[in-house]
């Protein structure tokens, strides 16, 4: 089955920790994403890849970090820096950015709180 | 700062009528536009999406796309308990950008 995974399901941070969120997708897409959703409103783009080694930040990018090792997988960290991290982090992604490529897929979600 | 614009209801129909949700976009650029389901504690999958002007059908669902006026819409038939959700319009511009979402609209439907 073809698809993206994200774990944990449920993430818990204590005060100044850094946390590391996990996306896998086998999908053979090229573009994944990070979006951050807060109770009654829509997604904000943290980060995104258009390839294997390369990503740009999106709308609300302090606070957090990703990498692009490998085409499959976009893992995100939350730093301690993210003064107010708890939200429901979703990652998807998409054959590509543009010309009709640009349908996004999302994985399950993680939950993170402080605790 | 492109917007996308949706009323975060809760839009309440009785089951068997028709659901009406509706989005605006600021972007005149935009070129494609996506109606997402979320349920709630859960991610949001894709109906539909629609690149021309006019309307496109998927079963139960009907997305309808009018670019002079900037509003795309997605209607449901026949609409069922199940239906209750959040619907979230996206709208993407030129090649390379990213989708950009709106907050979603609440259905709700009353058997």
């Amino acid at each position: 089955d073809g698809g993206i995974t994200q774990s944990p399901k449920y993430l818990f941070r204590k005060e100044g920790q850094n946390v590391t969120l996990s996306c896998e997708q086998n999908l053979n897409h090229d573009a994944m994403y990070w979006y951050r959703q807060d109770p009654g409103q829509g997604l904000r783009l943290i980060y995104y890849s258009q390839i294997v080694n390369d990503f740009q930040k999106g709308d609300i990018a302090e606070g957090y970090s990703v990498s692009r090792e490998k085409k499959e997988s976009f893992p995100l960290t939350v730093t301690s820096a993210q003064k107010n991290p708890t939200a429901f982090y979703l990652c998807a992604s998409s054959i590509g950015l543009g010309g009709g490529e640009e349908t996004q897929y999302f994985g399950p979600g993680t939950r993170l709180l402080v605790l | 700062q492109k917007e996308v614009e949706q009323n975060s209801g809760p839009l309440s129909v009785p089951e068997g009528a028709i659901a009406s949700l509706n989005c605006t976009y600021s972007d005149r650029g935009s070129q494609s536009f996506f109606w997402y389901r979320q349920y709630s504690g859960k991610s949001p999958e894709l109906i539909m999406f629609i690149y021309s002007n006019g309307d496109k059908e998927d079963g139960r669902f009907t997305a309808q796309l009018n670019k002079a006026s900037q509003y795309v819409s997605l209607l449901i038939r026949d609409s069922q308990p199940s239906d209750s959700a959040t619907y979230l319009c996206a709208v993407n511009g030129e090649y390379g950008n990213k989708l950009v979402f709106g907050a979603g609209t609440i259905l709700r439907v009353k058997s």
